[in-house]
């Protein structure tokens, strides 16, 4: 089975920098995803890393440590719009399309003026 | 990109009827989708695999015959909540993959579907 852990929630202010920690066990792996959800809202894709390393996209950033079972997604200049919950999740099978993710608890990002 | 559409957004209905929660993959066809419910600030929990022209694979713990899963084509999956209670009220999210576009585009979600049942 699987299993991910990230902390219930974090809080931070307008235009700071914000990391959002993840880690996880599987009986295999195939890649770190991370998903923003608004409240009321569905889930969007935000990143995903398959190899060690980091993946930037525009203000998110998102790493990988194979070796430590660990991720992190990185908010740099906080936005209020970026007040969400934040998601990690991963997919312990060979990817064919049909199988389904497993998310983490979830970490509720506040961001105040 | 890919777009997955759900219906109802929302509904409320008795205990004890049915409700049916549609969703299309509306430019890309779906082999394979994904159901997930959602309680107030929780996590996404896979409920069940839909596949298309043939049975879908239930989670361990929810009841196939109250949850009644139908892909009968590339682009459409229903699920049917039969025989609602109250603790049946929960956010229900559809969720497929859009196989041309790669791992790097993820798994889009339909807008959820939030049900009340009292």
């Amino acid at each position: 089975g699987q299993s991910l852990e990230q902390p219930s929630e974090v809080t931070a202010v307008e235009g700071a920098i914000v990391q959002i920690n993840c880690t996880y066990q599987t009986s295999g792996f195939y890649g770190l995803s991370w998903y923003q959800q608004h409240d009321g809202g569905a889930p969007t894709f935000l990143s995903y890393n398959a190899l060690d390393g980091l993946e930037e996209t525009g203000r998110f950033s998102s790493f990988l440590s194979r070796s430590d079972s660990y991720g992190y997604l990185l908010l740099q200049e906080l936005q209020m719009k970026d007040s969400a919950s934040y998601f990690c999740a991963v997919r312990d099978q060979r990817d064919t399309g049909r199988r389904a993710l497993t998310f983490g608890s979830g970490t509720r990002l506040q961001v105040q003026p | 990109g890919a777009v997955v559409s759900q219906h109802p957004s929302w509904v409320i209905c008795k205990s004890g009827t049915s409700v049916k929660i549609e969703c299309r993959s509306l430019d890309f066809q779906a082999t394979t989708m994904f159901w997930y419910r959602q309680f107030p600030k929780q996590s996404l929990m896979l409920m069940a695999t839909s596949n298309e022209g043939s049975k879908a694979t239930y989670e361990q713990g929810v009841e196939k015959d109250k949850f009644l899963i139908n892909h009968a084509s590339l682009t459409l999956s229903t699920l049917t909540v039969t025989s609602a209670h109250p603790e049946d009220s929960s956010f229900y999210i559809c969720s497929a993959r859009d196989l041309v576009g790669g791992q790097r585009r993820g798994y889009t979600f339909g807008s959820g579907t939030r049900l009340t049942v009292v």
